[in-house]
């Protein structure tokens, strides 16, 4: 069965600083997606950046951009020039082609002090 | 405008009533999922659906029940089988599961039994 780990429970970033939520993932299958999605205060699931595993080139939406290394199954998202509203859970996420599930990870919880 | 809707947005129920939650999405999504999430726990899924009257089990699936008579609606019924079945439930449509389509998700219900 699949697998996705955030082994960083909570984090803390300076404001317009750089950091980088970690996550790994387990699988046999070779083709799959990974996402990165972003939960608010508000508790609104958003999603903030999508990796397709057949693509080598890391994802990348302004800000946001993603380390994936499939050899290792780690699929790392770097957020640079942290902003106040960037404060949320983010979660790590996996969907396989051959199984329909999305699996989340335990979720990561950013800071961001001024 | 079209989205996933989830109703109540907080229920309260007495313990060993069964309870229905309400979710109903107008994106024409094949696939519909139901979360649970618990402070550390991240998204746990308990049931999915692919097509219309299909659905399989998640995770957590024991003491939930799910119907898909339409393409737009999942309700999930907790029943008091749940031992423990205060959480805050989310859920979540895609275009066709096993592609790696985004997951779009409502904005949850906090179920709380006294």
């Amino acid at each position: 069965a699949q697998t996705v780990t955030q082994s960083q429970p909570e984090m803390s970033v300076q404001e317009a600083e750089t950091v980088t939520l970690s996550c790994t993932y387990d699988t046999s299958e070779s083709d799959y997606y990974l996402f990165w999605y972003k939960q608010p205060p508000s508790r609104q699931m958003i999603l903030v950046i999508r990796q397709e595993a057949y693509k080598q080139q890391n994802a990348t939406e302004n800000r946001f951009s993603v380390n994936f290394q499939k050899a290792a199954k780690s699929f790392s998202l770097k957020i640079s020039d942290s902003q106040l509203g960037d404060a949320a859970m983010y979660f790590c996420a996996y969907a396989g082609l051959r199984d329909d599930k999305i699996i989340f990870g335990k979720g990561t919880r950013l800071h961001i002090l001024p | 405008d079209g989205g996933i809707t989830q109703s109540p947005k907080y229920l309260f129920r007495k313990e060993g009533q069964n309870v229905t939650l309400s979710c109903e999405q107008n994106l024409n999504h094949d696939a519909m999922y139901w979360y649970r999430q618990d402070p550390g726990q991240g998204l746990r899924l308990i049931y999915y659906s692919q097509i219309v009257n299909d659905f399989q089990k998640g995770d957590i699936a024991e003491g939930y029940s799910v119907s898909r008579e339409k393409k737009e609606s999942f309700p999930l019924t907790v029943t008091s089988a749940q031992k423990n079945p205060t959480a805050f439930y989310l859920c979540a449509s895609s275009v066709q599961a096993g592609t790696g389509s985004e997951a779009f998700f409502g904005q949850g219900t906090r179920l709380t039994v006294v």
